[in-house]
């Protein structure tokens, strides 16, 4: 089944300890993609991916870190983590000239940062 | 900056009942339109995608429009049902990497 799927779902962390969300696909996509939603504020971009090794910035990036050396994986870092980055985080992929950039998502990461 | 407005923000109707979702933007300059469905604490689901060369897109019971010169999208659900209870979220790409998003509509669909 074509899937992006993360881990982990739920998180409850505090202040300033690292963490990382995983995020995989097995669609061989080549693009991939991290949302944050916020209450009022939306989807919103973090960082996107168009291939491996190559990553850059969307609207919100502060305070996240990615990496892209594999193809199908494409983790979002917090290095110290922060009350105001609580929030539901999505990745997303797609390929460039299937089915006109078709977004799929993974089922989200609630993380919580006391 | 392209911006995305959805209206209303909620919606309550009663099982049968056709309805219509409106999707606004302001910059016609669209790659393609995709209209999702968010259920409760869960992930998007694609709906439907428009291309920008497009006028509307079907799905079963779903029916999305697009009309670029007036920077609107309407998504047409038929006989609705209370499974279709969730929030639907259009969100556009550009010629960025990126989608942008409107912040939603919640409809209840009461049996």
């Amino acid at each position: 089944e074509a899937q992006v799927t993360q881990n982990p779902r739920y998180l409850i962390t505090v202040t300033g300890k690292k963490l990382t969300v995983t995020c995989s696909q097995n669609m061989n996509h080549e693009y991939m993609s991290w949302y944050r939603q916020d209450p009022g504020l939306g989807l919103r971009q973090i960082y996107y991916s168009m291939n491996v090794e190559v990553t850059d910035k969307g609207d919100v990036p502060e305070g996240y870190k990615v990496s892209r050396k594999e193809k199908r994986n494409f983790p979002l870092i917090l290095e110290s983590p922060s009350p105001n980055q609580t929030s539901l985080y999505f990745c997303a992929s797609s390929q460039p000239g299937q089915k006109y950039y078709e977004q799929y998502f993974g089922p989200g990461t609630r993380l919580t940062v006391t | 900056k392209q911006e995305v407005t959805q209206i209303p923000a909620a919606l309550s109707v009663p099982e049968g009942e056709n309805l219509v979702l409106n999707c606004s933007f302001t910059d016609s300059a669209i790659y393609n339109l995709q209209w999702f469905r968010q259920d409760p604490g869960k992930g998007l689901t694609s709906l439907l995608l428009i291309q920008s060369s497009q006028r509307e897109q079907t799905s079963g019971r779903l029916n999305a429009s697009l009309d670029k010169s007036s920077g609107r999208s309407t998504l047409y659900i038929a006989a609705s049902q209370p499974g279709d209870s969730a929030t639907y979220l259009c969100a556009l790409k550009d010629s960025s990497y990126k989608l942008i998003f409107g912040s939603g509509t919640r409809l209840l669909v009461r049996p």
